[in-house]
């Protein structure tokens, strides 16, 4: 039973760039939620999505972005890095549409470093 | 909105003490609240959850934590440590109405001491 994969797994860009990160959610799952962990921090919730719309959004500004595809599985995109976005990037996926009683299946996720 | 406070960014134990790990959060409904590990260089894995149910909840590798709504808290608890408990340890917070939004704690840093 595959669990949450994410990629890549490390990335290194410079201010300014562009970043693409993917997440293919646990088997059966349907909704994805992203999170950024910055160092010595706990996770920040990004947005989450559920039958392919933004269903709820942190307070993260419209730098990122994100998508969900038929099969699931997710993108997030940030546009014009900064210094500050550096950290762990955590993609979480849940069932039945992702309730508050449900425990999320977290992947192991892409460290982002931005020069 | 929901918060979390984990009192105690870093928490030492010796092999075989009782490890107690502290989370009180803050919600205006009825909240769902986990615990959640984290090795190095991995993601969060789940140890526990309450939803409701029973107060004193039962998860993983020994693990326990006790629901007590006066208090507003939600400790993590193990009677014998083990070595292999040493990690990052995350409480978390989520309501129905926010369809699985999570607000995590700032963690807390178990050292097991042999």
């Amino acid at each position: 039973d595959a669990g949450v994969t994410q990629s890549p797994t490390h990335l290194i860009k410079t201010r300014g760039q562009q970043v693409t990160l993917r997440c293919s959610p646990k088997s059966g799952h349907d909704t994805v939620s992203w999170y950024q962990q910055a160092l010595g921090q706990g996770p920040q919730f990004i947005f989450q999505y559920y039958e392919e719309e933004e269903r709820q959004r942190g307070n993260f500004p419209d730098r990122f972005s994100g998508h969900q595809f038929p099969n699931y599985s997710s993108e997030l995109n940030v546009n014009a890095l900064l210094l500050g976005d550096s950290a762990l990037y955590l993609c979480a996926s849940s069932p039945a549409g992702g309730g508050g009683n449900q425990p999320q299946h977290f992947g192991d996720g892409t460290r982002l470093s931005i020069l | 909105a929901q918060s979390v406070t984990q009192l105690g960014s870093h928490v030492s134990v010796s092999e075989g003490a009782l490890v107690l790990l502290r989370c009180n959060y803050s919600s205006s409904v009825p909240p769902y609240l986990f615990w959640y590990v984290q090795y190095p260089n991995q993601g969060l894995q789940l140890l526990l959850k309450y939803t409701s149910a029973a107060t004193l909840v039962k998860g993983i590798n020994g693990f326990e934590a006790e629901f007590k709504k006066s208090e507003t808290s939600f400790h993590l608890t193990k009677p014998s440590a083990h070595m292999s408990d040493a990690a990052e340890y995350f409480c978390a917070v989520s309501v129905n109405t926010n369809a699985g939004k999570s607000t995590f704690g700032d963690g807390t840093t178990l050292t097991v001491k042999p």
